[in-house]
């Protein structure tokens, strides 16, 4: 069974540009959430679709923004680019909602912002 | 705001030792996972629980609700034990995403 693979793997990106970044679940998984990773701030939670409903949303701008498609692949975009999101951006998804069930990770997508 | 605090931040110990790393949040939550990273960035699920006690392998890892405590157990560690390990919490209600510690960088010498 293919794991959760996001593309792509490093993005580099000017300051004020967009960027869309993509999630693939495992087959079967209905729920895929997204994750900051920082140095200075560690892990933080973006938001959570579900059967392609936001369910959850973290303490982030409105330029950070997602969906959920019908074969629960999902996209994450960011407007208007700052220095501040360079980060590693990762997915998961798992077969609950509100990370009630165990979370299968992907590799993640390392994005820097000139 | 629940907060979540892992102890300890860093942690170097020889190959065999039994490792405890200690996690506690301040408010009431409805789950707790457990989670191993390597270098390079790869997250690994190691546990998830809401009462009592798992164990897989080596790793044990406990719950104490009432405490407010969770603890991830390593007996007999090992070299390929080295990563960083972080707790994270579903509040109660699962109305808001995970909150994460900031991880435990553990590395096991041989």
């Amino acid at each position: 069974k293919a794991g959760v693979t996001q593309t792509p793997r490093y993005l580099i990106k000017t300051r004020g540009q967009q960027v869309t970044l993509s999630c693939s679940p495992i087959s079967g998984h209905r729920s895929v959430s997204w994750y900051q990773q920082t140095p200075g701030q560690g892990l933080q939670f973006l938001f959570e679709y579900f059967s392609e409903t936001q369910r959850n949303k973290g303490n982030f701008p409105g330029r950070f923004s997602g969906r959920q498609f019908s074969n629960s692949r999902s996209e994450m975009n960011v407007s208007t680019l700052e220095l501040g999101d360079s980060a590693l951006y990762l997915c998961a998804s798992s077969t609950r909602d509100r990370s009630y069930g165990k979370l299968f990770f992907g590799s993640g997508t390392q994005l820097s912002v000139l | 705001k629940n907060e979540v605090e892992q102890s300890p931040q860093n942690l170097t110990a020889q190959e065999g030792e039994f490792i405890t790393i200690n996690c506690s949040y301040s408010v009431g939550i409805s789950a707790l996972h457990w989670l191993q990273q390597h270098p390079g960035g790869g997250i690994v699920s190691l546990f998830m629980l809401s009462s009592g006690k798992k164990k897989h392998g080596r790793l044990i890892a406990t719950i104490n609700i009432q405490e407010k405590h969770s603890s991830l157990h390593i007996t007999a560690s090992h070299p390929r034990d080295s990563a960083v390990y972080i707790c994270a919490v579903v509040p109660g209600g699962g109305a808001d995403g995970l909150t994460f510690g900031k991880g435990t960088h553990l590395i096991i010498q041989p």
